[in-house]
């Protein structure tokens, strides 16, 4: 089947710490990889994405590469800041499962000055 | 394109009253999503549809729960009656040509339903 497994949170980090948020998938077919972000009370928004292996997602100084060999998509940046604080989802999509979007349960990011 | 509109963003009512809530999807899309976001469950979703058509409903919690797509730009998702668990945020998504390539599924800002 399908999922998207992310760790958990929540996590805090001070500002222009390097962030990490792991995230692996489990697909048939080949899929494509998404990061989505919420900020509070709002909707989820895309961050990055990525149709393809080793293809590489960027976006706002957010990262993520398709690593199939591993099947992870792992979300980095450099240096937050504190507009960075949200919720961070990693997702899937795949033809072969009737185009839904699965996504994983969210990290939670605080960034303190 | 002003986006997924959802209305009404805020809604407060009493254990069984019947509840609708109301979407517009991005024009061209022709894929639409319910979800449903609670602490406890987080991102749950509810019912999609293609072309109008419902194609998975395994989602909805009971009978209760209902959805129709009357036209492509139309959706609404409906609760009778309702009840104090139904408190959650509802978002309804669309997308077009849903999977891999240069699908992206955009997010109406979602209605936060209180049942009290």
């Amino acid at each position: 089947g399908n999922s998207v497994t992310q760790m958990e949170g929540p996590v805090t980090l001070s500002e222009e710490a390097f962030l990490t948020i792991n995230c692996t998938y489990t697909a048939t077919g080949y899929p494509s990889l998404f990061w989505y972000v919420q900020y509070p009370g709002e909707g989820l928004q895309l961050l990055l994405k990525a149709t393809k292996a080793d293809d590489k997602g960027s976006n706002k100084g957010f990262e993520a590469t398709y690593r199939k060999e591993t099947t992870s998509f792992h979300l980095e940046k450099g240096s937050v800041q504190v507009s960075d604080s949200a919720v961070y989802f990693c997702a899937l999509s795949t033809p072969t499962s009737g185009n839904q979007f699965y996504f994983g349960t969210g990290t939670s990011l605080t960034v303190i000055p | 394109d002003a986006g997924v509109i959802q209305s009404p963003r805020h809604e407060v009512t009493e254990m069984g009253q019947e509840v609708t809530l109301r979407c517009k999807p991005i024009s061209g899309h022709d894929y639409l999503f319910w979800y449903r976001q609670t602490m406890m469950r987080g991102l749950e979703l509810l019912i999609y549809f293609n072309n109008n058509v419902p194609i998975d409903d395994s989602g909805m919690p009971e009978d209760r729960f209902s959805a129709k797509m009357p036209n492509a730009s139309f959706s609404t998702l409906k609760i009778q009656p309702s009840e104090p668990r139904d408190s959650a945020v509802y978002f309804c998504a669309s997308s077009f040509g849903a999977g891999a390539g240069a699908n992206v599924l955009t997010f109406g800002a979602g209605s936060r339903l209180t049942v009290l």
